[in-house]
Parts: C-alpha cells; sequence; structure tokens
C-alpha cells in the first residue's frame, strides 16, 4: 500500500498571502495525483488531477506540480474561501486509493 | 443538476448492520465506478470500497473486507440511479462520515463528491 503524507499539518496564512502545502508518496507514483478541498458538513471538491491539471470551474489560484514521490499544492493567494482542509490522494496503484492525513488551511 | 447524495446513516450497536444509499443522478452512471470513502472524527479520509461501471467487480479496504459489500443497482433511468454499502458486524472503529464519490473514467480520481451520512457504532 502507497502511504501519502502530507504537511504541514496545519498551516496559518492571512489572506492574499501564498500557501504551499506538500504531500509526499512512499514509492513513486509519476504523476498519478489529486488534490481536494474539504470544508466541513460539505461534500470534498476536487482541485487538481494528474498532479498539475486543475480540474472544471477551479480557479487559476490553485496550482499543483511534482511528480514521482514530491508534490505540492500552491494557493497564489488566499480567500476567505479557501480556508479547509486539503487532501491529497494517489492513484497509481489500487486498490486500495490512498489519501494524505490532510493540510488544515486557517486563518493568521 | 450532477450531485450524489447519501442516506441511511446512523446510530447502531456493535455487531449491527446497517445499509447506505446514494442516489446518483445528472450523469451516465453505468459508465462510471463509484465508492464510498469514509472520514473518522478528527481523522483523514480513508477509502472504503469500490465497484465498476459494470458491478461485475469489486474491492474493498482490509479494514471492512468480509464485513461490508458494495453493490449498484440498474434503473430504466441511465442517469438516475443508487449506489449501496450494506455494513454488517460494525464496529466502534466504523464510526465515520461516509462518502460516496463518482471515479473518473478509468477509476482514478474522484471527480464528485456527496456531502456523506453520518456513521455512529456505540452501545
Amino acid at each position: 500500500e502507497i502511504v501519502m503524507t502530507q504537511s504541514p499539518a496545519t498551516l496559518a496564512v492571512s489572506p492574499g498571502e501564498r500557501a504551499i502545502l506538500s504531500c509526499r508518496a512512499s514509492q513513486s507514483i509519476s504523476s498519478n495525483l489529486a488534490w481536494y478541498q474539504h470544508k466541513p458538513g460539505q461534500a470534498p471538491r476536487l482541485l487538481i488531477y494528474d498532479a498539475s491539471t486543475r480540474a472544471k470551474g477551479i480557479p487559476a489560484r490553485f496550482s499543483g506540480s511534482g511528480s514521482g514521490t514530491e508534490f505540492t499544492l500552491t494557493i497564489s493567494s488566499l480567500q476567505s474561501e479557501d480556508f479547509a482542509v486539503y487532501f491529497c490522494q494517489q492513484y497509481n496503484n489500487w486498490p486500495p486509493w490512498t489519501f494524505g492525513q490532510g493540510t488544515k488551511v486557517e486563518i493568521k | 443538476e450532477v450531485q450524489l447524495l447519501e442516506s441511511g446513516g446512523g446510530l447502531v450497536q456493535p455487531g449491527g448492520s446497517l445499509r447506505l444509499s446514494c442516489a446518483a443522478s445528472g450523469f451516465i452512471f453505468n459508465n462510471y465506478a463509484m465508492s464510498w470513502v469514509r472520514q473518522a472524527p478528527g481523522k483523514g479520509l480513508e477509502w472504503v470500497s469500490a465497484i465498476n461501471g459494470g458491478g461485475d467487480s469489486t474491492y474493498y479496504a482490509d479494514s471492512v473486507k468480509g464485513r461490508f459489500a458494495i453493490s449498484r443497482d440498474s434503473s430504466d433511468n441511465p442517469y438516475k440511479n443508487t449506489l449501496y454499502l450494506q455494513m454488517n458486524s460494525l464496529r466502534a472503529d466504523d464510526t465515520a462520515i461516509y462518502h460516496c464519490a463518482k471515479s473518473s473514467m478509468g477509476a482514478r480520481h474522484f471527480d464528485l463528491w456527496g456531502r456523506g451520512t453520518l456513521v455512529a457504532v456505540s452501545s
């Protein structure tokens, strides 16, 4: 099973600032990585797939990069609606599909 | 409207059973694999089970294998169908919000999720 590790667990950022979230895979997953945004009581939302492709309707301030075992999600200028938990997920080797434990982006 | 709506959660005693449902609408259901993903209190997302579009291949996390069963129906309307999760021999560590999720073509990432239904296992 591929283990996904996210860092940091919590990131405190001021509105308008940039946030950089990291995700590491326990073995190479090529570019088979997705990022999701999850707010309490809501459905998770797909942001990025194939490591760097924005999903339909996702603002350009969200960008993904990386391949192999190291990946990054960057939110260029945080808006109030961006404060949430972000999860990475690999789909290179399945089952199981595995997720990171999440990074909570909170208001500084 | 393209959406997934879960139901069937509740409070159940250890050893009990529950059947979750996920009403899918707005897309051709049989074209896509579907999954259940759960989130325990204070924890991250955990994939639980998946089923292919045809319904003849199923997959389970080790933590639920032999206790849970995923299935899907095929109605006359290809744009309105239901995904199920039969949960037996429930344990306290099954307590979580259960989300259904639609896979992208090729069963890779999950491009549509529901809000989830809460399952609480406690005596």
